[in-house]
């Protein structure tokens, strides 16, 4: 079975902070995503990376960055946290179909 | 632009009716048409890939078919554990990045 961690089911940042998501997948898989969702705006694609070291902006990268220094793990990082990153983030890795993690429930007050 | 539209956003039927859920793309050179499910407060977990016009892919109660325009997932006798959002979204590149609709709630009533 395909398996997709994140290091955080729950997070509370206060406004400002620098804040670090990890996930890592056990398949050998190029590609990595992370996404936000929404309630009435669905999933939107944040970054991914088809290699190591190797990222390229999604729909919505303002705000964030990532890091892959190693296949199995890609990093998204919030340098100065804000109220409307408020959100679900879900971290997915993939040959052709997508496998997601089980997301990070992140609060920013 | 890519655009995945999902319908109806929320259905509500009793157990044993079925149903179809409806997803409608413009996704330029479409190489995968992927369906999810998702629990609250989980990831989307993956049921099935279509890649070509007149395919169909089965599992359990599920059923998804795909045209040149949409792509159908066909839920046969509901039960209340089918309830969940249903995901659809489109893929066009080699690095499979995909393009989500906002998902149909199903909720299925004993």
């Amino acid at each position: 079975d395909v398996k997709v961690t994140q290091s955080s089911r729950y997070l509370v940042k206060r406004t400002g902070e620098k804040v670090f998501l990890e996930c890592v997948q056990d398949m050998d898989h190029e590609n990595m995503f992370w996404y936000r969702q929404d309630p009435g705006l669905g999933l939107r694609l944040i970054y991914f990376s088809y290699d190591v070291k190797m990222k390229e902006k999604g729909d919505i990268p303002e705000g964030y960055s990532v890091s892959r220094e190693k296949k199995e793990r890609f990093s998204l990082i919030l340098e100065s946290a804000s109220t409307n990153q408020t959100s679900m983030y879900l971290c997915a890795s993939s040959l052709r179909e997508q496998y997601f993690g089980p997301g990070t429930r992140l609060t920013v007050t | 632009e890519d655009q995945v539209t999902q319908s109806p956003e929320a259905l509500r039927l009793q157990e044993g009716e079925s149903s179809s859920l409806n997803c409608s793309y413009t996704v330029s050179g479409l190489r995968g048409l992927f369906w999810y499910r998702q629990d609250p407060g989980k990831g989307p977990e993956f049921l099935f890939t279509l890649y070509s016009a007149g395919e169909e892919k089965e599992k359990e109660r599920l059923k998804a078919t795909l045209t040149k325009k949409e792509s159908f997932l066909h839920i046969t006798a509901p039960k209340p554990e089918d309830s969940a959002t249903y995901l659809c979204a489109g893929s066009r590149g080699s690095n499979y990045k995909l393009t989500f609709g906002k998902g149909t709630l199903l909720t299925v009533n004993p």
